[in-house]
């Protein structure tokens, strides 16, 4: 069976300064590979996914994440980070194709001060 | 296109009482999940719906709990009777498939706003 940990519950990090938010996984198969960000009283929204071929994944809002095989690792990143960045933030798993559910991670909280 | 819809947008209830949670997929979409998260367990999957049909429902927690899709733009998720166990926020989302490779990576899942449910 699949599982996701991120091991932060939360990370504080300055306004304009680089962030990471961290996520491993574990997956019998190939890995299938979402971040999700929530923000307050809203539902999850897509940022990015790794299905295949480049480490690095570029998506929404300036974020991206690098899959890292021999890690289990997929880190959620960006180089400038802003207060609206603030909210909760998900990464999912899924280790078969087709439309099987995601396994998600207990989420961080990503706060991010001016 | 409006997303998925969910309502209503906050329930409060007392212990005992039946409760209905209502969500409209997005047009198109053929897969329907319903969530819960509390910040114990973070987000659960209860049961999620293929064309209408329910695929799995291991994490329905009780027989209090039930589902039902009966159309194509339409769910119910219901609890019989109520337990302030059950607070949580209660989330559907759907997807579909959207590229051409049919592959994991085209089944982006889409939230909606979520239900907040108390049960005192």
């Amino acid at each position: 069976a699949q599982s996701v940990a991120q091991p932060e519950d939360q990370v504080n990090v300055a306004e304009g300064n680089p962030l990471t938010v961290k996520c491993t996984y574990s997956v019998s198969g190939n890995p299938y590979l979402f971040w999700y960000v929530q923000y307050p009283n809203r539902g999850l929204q897509f940022l990015l996914k790794y299905i295949t071929g480049d480490n690095l994944v570029k998506g929404s809002y300036g974020f991206e994440a690098e899959f890292n095989k021999s890690q289990t690792s997929f880190h959620l990143k960006k180089p400038s980070a802003l207060v609206s960045d603030s909210a909760l933030y998900f990464c999912a798993v899924r280790d078969v194709p087709g439309n099987t559910p995601l396994v998600f991670g207990k989420g961080t909280r990503l706060s991010v001060i001016a | 296109d409006a997303g998925v819809i969910q309502s209503p947008r906050h329930e409060v209830t007392e212990m005992g009482q039946e409760v209905t949670l209502r969500c409209k997929p997005i047009s198109g979409h053929d897969y329907l999940f319903w969530y819960r998260q509390t910040m114990m367990r973070g987000l659960e999957l209860l049961i999620y719906f293929n064309n209408n049909v329910p695929i799995d429902d291991s994490g329905m927690p009780e027989d209090r709990f039930s589902a039902k899709m009966p159309n194509a733009s339409f769910s119910t998720l219901k609890i019989q009777p109520s337990e302030p166990r059950d607070s949580a926020v209660y989330f559907c989302a759907s997807s579909a498939l959207l590229g051409l490779a049919g592959g994991a990576g085209d089944y982006e899942q889409y939230f909606g706003p979520g239900t907040r449910l108390t049960v005192t």
